[in-house]
């Protein structure tokens, strides 16, 4: 059966450091892969996009690879601060204009 | 920005009565829209994908008869939860798709059903 599977421990790190984390999945070939943010009673933000002929993306402090041989992506946000504290999510899509799967999400804490 | 709105945020209700949820997408046309549950510290789950004009797409194990969707128009989906139950208290969460890939989602609707 299809799997993403993310970290379910929360990530603790202090301020200024390099949050990585990761996104594995089985059974899947997705088309691309997308990173959200989620605070507590909120819908996901979007953060990035990545397509499966791309290996890396960057936004500001965050940065995603996508890794298709080893079917893997991995999500960082460098210089981190505490107002990067939130759950981040990863979801896989098929093709343009299909569902979102999403993985269990990570949640991170930053820490001054 | 793509903005998508939901309307309400929060509602509480008697268990055996329908809530009406409203997800609209303010500055884009949305091809499809999709309906997703979260249940405390999970993660979403779909529910349901919705195309302006045609029958909802039910994922497996949900009930259309319960969870009513109509996509009236190119910006609003609405989804109604009939004869809501207890088990059925959850935050809805709703998303749009415009002519990119990306999904944006709306800020969410919490149930409460007592």
């Amino acid at each position: 059966s299809q799997k993403i599977e993310q970290n379910s421990e929360a990530l603790n790190i202090q301020e200024g450091k390099t949050a990585t984390l990761t996104c594995n999945y089985t059974n899947y070939s997705p088309a691309y892969l997308q990173w959200y943010r989620q605070d507590p009673g909120r819908g996901p933000v979007f953060l990035l996009l990545i397509r499966e002929n791309e290996k890396e993306k960057r936004k500001e402090r965050l940065k995603v690879t996508f890794d298709t041989t080893l079917k893997q992506s991995l999500f960082h946000i460098t210089a981190s601060q505490p107002a990067d504290s939130a759950t981040y999510l990863c979801a896989l899509v098929k093709a343009a204009g299909n569902k979102l799967t999403f993985g269990g999400g990570t949640r991170v804490l930053v820490k001054p | 920005g793509a903005v998508v709105s939901q309307h309400p945020s929060r509602v509480i209700c008697k268990s055996g009565t329908s809530v009406k949820i409203e997800c609209r997408s303010l500055d884009f046309q949305a091809t499809t829209m999709f309906w997703y549950r979260q249940f405390p510290k999970q993660s979403l789950m779909l529910m349901a994908t919705s195309n302006e004009g045609s029958k909802a797409t039910y994922e497996q194990g949900v009930e259309k008869d319960k969870f009513l969707i109509n996509h009236a128009s190119l910006t609003l989906s609405t989804l109604t939860v009939t004869s809501a139950h207890p088990e059925d208290s959850s935050f809805y969460i709703c998303s749009a798709i415009g002519l990119g890939e990306t999904q944006y989602f709306g800020p969410g609707t919490r149930l409460l059903v007592l």
